[in-house]
């Protein structure tokens, strides 16, 4: 079945600084990879997703390209605030935009100080 | 946007009884919804697909029998955990999927057998 590895924290930062968490993945098929985001005390919402190679999802000032040749989903944001303190969760699916229940990584908690 | 419910958001029950975990999604239809297991630091794991009106679709070693999966309409899907047990503690969490192929989490029920 397919893996997802995503980098674990806590990771800390300062506001405005540059935010990189990567993920990386295993899967056989043609996977569409996900980043979900979870703020404290709510449930899961998609950040931002790619459906086909090389793609590039955004939102909120979020970036992730899928790159097939490396299997990677790295998310990115160039200048971080407070109110992106949450867990944020890397996920694949079989097939593409999401029909098959999700495969997620561990989640990364991101900290940021004012 | 989309809005999935889930009751009751936390429960305590004692190891041999039965405990029913209802997950709504309120303002579409969603004929696919999934459930979704969470160890504390771990990532989410897929246990089962339930599709509206046929038998759900388990994961390899989740037992049916003990997670009775029943969706009886499209804005209704229930998880019942028979016969609980201290190692079923743990934080469940459904997703319902819109005729986008989109899914939207719920926010989680945290379950804890005594």
């Amino acid at each position: 079945g397919n893996s997802v590895t995503q980098m674990e924290g806590p990771v800390t930062l300062s506001e405005e600084a540059f935010l990189t968490i990567n993920c990386t993945y295993t899967a056989t098929g043609y996977p569409s990879p996900f980043w979900y985001v979870q703020y404290p005390g709510e449930g899961l919402q998609l950040l931002l997703k790619a459906t086909k190679a090389d793609d590039k999802g955004s939102n909120k000032g979020f970036e992730a390209t899928y790159r097939k040749e490396t299997t990677s989903f790295h998310l990115e944001k160039g200048s971080v605030q407070v109110s992106d303190s949450a867990v944020y969760f890397c996920a694949l699916s079989d097939r593409g935009g999401g029909a098959d229940g999700l495969t997620f990584g561990k989640g990364t908690h991101l900290i940021i100080q004012p | 946007g989309a809005v999935v419910s889930q009751h009751p958001s936390w429960v305590i029950c004692k190891s041999g009884t039965s405990v029913k975990i209802e997950c709504r999604s309120l303002d579409f239809q969603a004929t696919t919804m999934f459930w979704y297991r969470q160890f504390p630091k771990q990532s989410l794991m897929l246990m089962a697909t339930s599709n509206e009106g046929s038998k759900a679709t388990y994961e390899q070693g989740v037992e049916k029998d003990k997670f009775l999966i029943n969706h009886a309409s499209l804005t209704l899907s229930t998880l019942t955990v028979t016969s609980a047990h201290p190692e079923d503690s743990s934080f469940y969490i459904c997703s319902a999927r819109d005729n986008s192929l989109e899914q939207y989490f719920g926010p989680g029920t945290r379950l804890t057998v005594t």
